[in-house]
């Protein structure tokens, strides 16, 4: 079984800035990934980045980037030099035992 | 490359009627694919699990014989909400992953059903 949770149900950041979300889960499976995905208005759910658990390296992608600490189940995402179109609620996944399992969401607003 | 279709994007219909939603893979084979349901500014709730050729997976507390899944190819799974009731009404939304996906599911832009 897998759990995700998020904890932060809103969060904002003046653009330009650096905002942290933060994203903890619990699972029993041994070999796992875990997912940020963003889900804008339009509702379309658009992978940020991916962890594969077996990697001790940070993944980044551009602008974003994760602090991974796998003995604390964390996993967290920063994302740098925020710009208008980062506001969108941001989904946490962890994906084991063929099955994605998601946290209740952060919705990030960018204050211009 | 990724492209995952669903149509109809929206669809109401009347309370009893059974209603047919279409998940497509554009450009790759999907070798499973996922139903979700999201309620108004809430998390994705996996439904259930197909693959291709085989029966679909439930998740527990979700009704196969309400949210019937049919994966006939690798291009294309379908969810057909049987004798539909207000409470069905709901945002669905469908992904896929492929062979070579390292597990990242590639979602379609879903489908908003509105039961009168």
């Amino acid at each position: 079984a897998q759990t995700v949770t998020q904890s932060q149900p809103e969060m904002s950041v003046q653009e330009a800035e650096t905002v942290t979300l933060s994203c903890t889960y619990d699972t029993s499976e041994s070999d796992y990934y875990l997912f940020w995905y963003k889900q804008p208005p339009s509702r379309q759910m658009i992978l940020v980045i991916r962890q594969e658990a077996y990697k001790q390296q940070n993944a980044t992608e551009n602008r974003f980037s994760v602090n991974f600490q796998k003995a604390a189940k964390s996993f967290s995402l920063k994302i740098s030099d925020s710009q208008l179109g980062d506001a969108a609620m941001y989904f946490c996944g962890s994906f084991g035992n063929e099955k994605l399992t998601f946290g209740t969401g952060t919705r990030l607003t960018i204050i211009p | 490359g990724a492209v995952v279709s669903q149509h109809p994007s929206r669809v109401i219909c009347k309370s009893g009627t059974s209603v047919k939603i279409e998940c497509r893979s554009l450009d790759f084979q999907a070798t499973t694919m996922f139903w979700y349901r999201q309620f108004p500014k809430k998390s994705l709730m996996l439904m259930a699990t197909s693959n291709e050729g085989s029966k679909a997976t439930y998740e527990q507390g979700v009704e196969k014989d309400k949210f019937l899944i049919n994966h006939a190819s690798l291009t294309l799974s379908t969810l057909t909400v049987t004798s539909a009731h207000p409470e069905d009404s709901s945002f669905y939304i469908c992904s896929a992953t492929s062979r070579d996906g390292y597990n990242e599911q590639f979602f379609g832009p879903g489908t908003r059903l509105t039961v009168l």
